[in-house]
């Protein structure tokens, strides 16, 4: 099946814990991007990554980091150092029309 | 730099009544347009993409939206709302001007809402 898989789903994280989220793609898509989603304020860009082993900051990178050592993975991870993490994060990829397709999302939450 | 505003962050309309989302943008090159739809703890599904060719652009779902460069417009319509069609929106633009993939400016979103 074609698509762009995050996981997990739901995840919840202590105070001063770092966690990472998954994002896998097999649309052989070269840019791939993290947003994060909070109610009103839309999708905000956290980093985003044009090719494999380069990746560039987005509009709230802080507190953030990623990877890209491979074409079909872009991991997320939420360190301690992000003071309010909790939220709902989109994986997503762009093909050569410039058009974004999305994962189902993952929710953190901070317990 | 780009930006979109999306005028009112929510809309609602009964059955069978015309759907309007706004949505109007700012880019110092001719922009690509995108409309999202977004279900509730799901990811966003793209409706419909003006690339400069035809500026009334038909989507899924019997959703359309019209180009108008003279008003830095591109509002998204439907004649006939279901109740299925109750989301979220966003609307997005893409600068082109780099002459490479880039990055989209999401609007706010707009809530829609449908009433029997």
């Amino acid at each position: 099946d074609g698509g762009i898989t995050q996981s997990p789903k739901y995840l919840f994280r202590k105070e001063g814990q770092n966690v990472t989220l998954s994002c896998e793609q097999n649309l052989n898509h070269d840019a791939m991007y993290w947003y994060r989603q909070d109610p009103g304020q839309g999708l905000r860009l956290i980093y985003y990554s044009q090719i494999v082993n380069d990746f560039q900051k987005g509009d709230i990178a802080e507190g953030y980091s990623v990877s890209r050592e491979k074409k079909e993975s872009f991991p997320l991870t939420v360190t301690s150092a992000q003071k309010n993490p909790t939220a709902f994060y989109l994986c997503a990829t762009q093909d050569k029309g410039n058009t974004i397709y999305f994962g189902e999302g993952s929710w953190l939450t901070v317990v | 730099a780009q930006s979109v505003t999306q005028l009112g962050s929510h809309v609602s309309v009964s059955e069978g009544a015309l759907v309007l989302l706004r949505c109007n943008y700012s880019s110092s090159v001719p922009p690509y347009l995108f409309w999202y739809v977004q279900y509730p703890n799901q990811g966003l599904q793209l409706l419909l993409k003006y690339t400069s060719a035809a500026t009334l652009v038909k989507g899924i779902n019997g959703f359309e939206a019209e180009f108008k460069k003279s008003e830095t417009s591109f509002h998204l319509t439907k004649p006939s709302a279901h109740m299925s069609d109750a989301a979220e929106y966003f609307c997005a633009v893409s600068d082109l001007g780099g002459g490479s993939n880039y990055k989209l400016t999401f609007g706010k979103g707009t809530l829609l809402t449908v009433n029997p």
